[in-house]
């Protein structure tokens, strides 16, 4: 089974850019589905992105896109996260997940244990 | 509509059978997935392929879709199953990712 684990700071200040990593272990991540989920406290799940294909695409929320990069370090088994002009609406926890999708069926079978990120000044 | 619909709660009595349902246009045409979500922790996969368990889910965990409709069904409610249900599409034009806005079982 893949472990999934988040990393980066806890606290942003509104305008600047959220960064995370996730940290991959027990698996490639040459294939699958790389992705970031986040959920606002008290609140629903939210798919942000992910990337594919050995990093080299990407999809996005439209709802995020103009803000969302989503980036693979395959050296490291790493990929991350960056989110940009964050507002206070960007507090949420943020998981890091394995997706898994043949072009029909898709499912996320891997999750990290999330991390909080609040946006304040 | 890209949306997928689900009631904000759902209660149940030990033992009995609880369904939680997912509407959504088109979700016939789709696959849908199910997680459990405890306080405090990571969502799990419980249903995938609308109706397929993963290894070490329990048998009373089942799925369907017909219609626009998808439901997830617990047999034999337990409470260690309150918890927070989301279902999740991943659309084969686009593919984007759509979650529910979540169930909260209670099991009284």
């Amino acid at each position: 089974q893949v472990q999934l684990q988040e990393s980066g700071p806890g606290l942003v200040k509104p305008s600047e850019t959220l960064s995370l990593t996730c940290t991959v272990s027990g698996g490639s991540i040459s294939s699958d589905y790389w992705s970031w989920i986040r959920q606002p406290p008290g609140k629903g799940l939210e798919w942000i992105g992910y990337i594919y294909n050995s990093g080299g695409s990407t999809n996005y929320n439209p709802s995020l896109k103009s803000r969302v990069t989503i980036s693979v370090d395959t050296s490291k088994t790493q990929f991350s996260l960056e989110l940009s002009s964050v507002t206070a609406a960007d507090t949420a926890v943020y998981y890091c997940a394995r997706g898994v999708w043949d072009g029909f069926h898709g499912k996320f079978e891997d999750w990290g244990q999330g991390v909080l990120v609040t946006v304040s000044s | 509509s890209s949306e997928l619909t689900q009631p904000p709660s759902v209660s149940v009595s030990p033992g009995q059978t609880a369904s939680i349902t997912c509407s959504g246009e088109r979700l016939r045409n789709k696959y849908v997935c199910w997680y459990q979500q405890k306080p405090g922790q990571s969502p799990v996969l419980v249903i995938y392929q609308d109706d397929k368990r993963p290894s070490g889910i329990p048998e009373r965990f089942s799925g369907s879709n017909s219609g626009n409709t998808a439901t997830l069904t617990i047999s034999g409610t337990q409470s260690m199953d309150e918890a927070d249900y989301y279902c999740q599409e991943w659309d084969s034009s686009t593919a984007y990712v759509l979650f529910g806005g979540g169930t909260k079982l209670t099991v009284l």
